[in-house]
């Protein structure tokens, strides 16, 4: 399993210019999430997916969307880009161990530099 | 959103030393894991706690899961060089699918 994987690794875009961050995992999780991680920081939650057709926003939705076509993938859309979406974005997928019991996994994130 | 205090923000440690780290937050959470950051790259998880009072052990890593549901530990014991960078925590409520994280505990282990 290649677990998480993001593309790309590292982009700058300039201010109002679109992109699309993409996110597959391989292990049929149901759950996905997008976060961002400012310099010293915690990750806050931007969206988030708990199936294929299913998504719903997270604490900082502005400025982002997403889709979920399928179980695998879960892009992240930037439709104009703002200095303040300058950071590091992470994908993460989950499962239910049981009941009330899930496991998030990582994806080794984009770093994004708007300017 | 949800506070998850963290803390310490940062420990320099001597190598051989025990360390330990905590998570507290004002709401009641039913999962709590904890992460591994190196620079440049995506947390990694270390632990998951299910259950109040919950203990788990990873190598030298141990976790737990406080009794009040609102609190959750993690020990580090003989630390080595490669122990080095920041540590979250993450809680989920249990009502919604949201994980709130911890600012993160930076550890420096001087060798």
């Amino acid at each position: 399993n290649a677990g998480v994987t993001q593309t790309p690794k590292f982009r700058i875009l300039k201010i109002g210019q679109s992109m699309t961050l993409q996110c597959t995992q391989d292990m049929n999780h149901n759950y996905m999430y997008w976060y961002r991680q400012d310099p010293g920081m915690g990750l806050k939650l931007i969206y988030y997916s708990v199936g294929a057709g299913i998504t719903d926003k997270g604490e900082v939705p502005n400025g982002y969307n997403v889709s979920r076509s399928t179980t695998e993938d879960f892009p992240l859309r930037l439709e104009l880009a703002a200095p303040s979406q300058t950071s590091v974005y992470f994908c993460a997928s989950s499962y239910l161990r049981g009941a009330g019991q899930e496991t998030q996994y990582f994806g080794p994130g984009t770093r994004l530099l708007v300017l | 959103g949800q506070q998850l205090n963290q803390s310490p923000q940062s420990m320099f440690i001597q190598e051989g030393e025990d360390v330990s780290m905590n998570c507290t937050s004002s709401s009641i959470f039913n999962t709590w894991l904890w992460y591994k950051q190196d620079p440049g790259e995506g947390p990694v998880l270390l632990i998951a706690l299910y259950k109040a009072g919950e203990l788990t052990s990873n190598g030298r890593l141990t976790a737990q899961f406080g009794i009040t549901r609102k609190d959750s530990f993690l020990n580090i014991s003989a630390s080595i060089p490669s122990d080095v960078g920041i540590y979250f925590c993450a809680g989920q409520l249990d009502t919604g699918n949201q994980f709130y994280f911890g600012t993160g505990t930076s550890l420096t282990v001087i060798p």
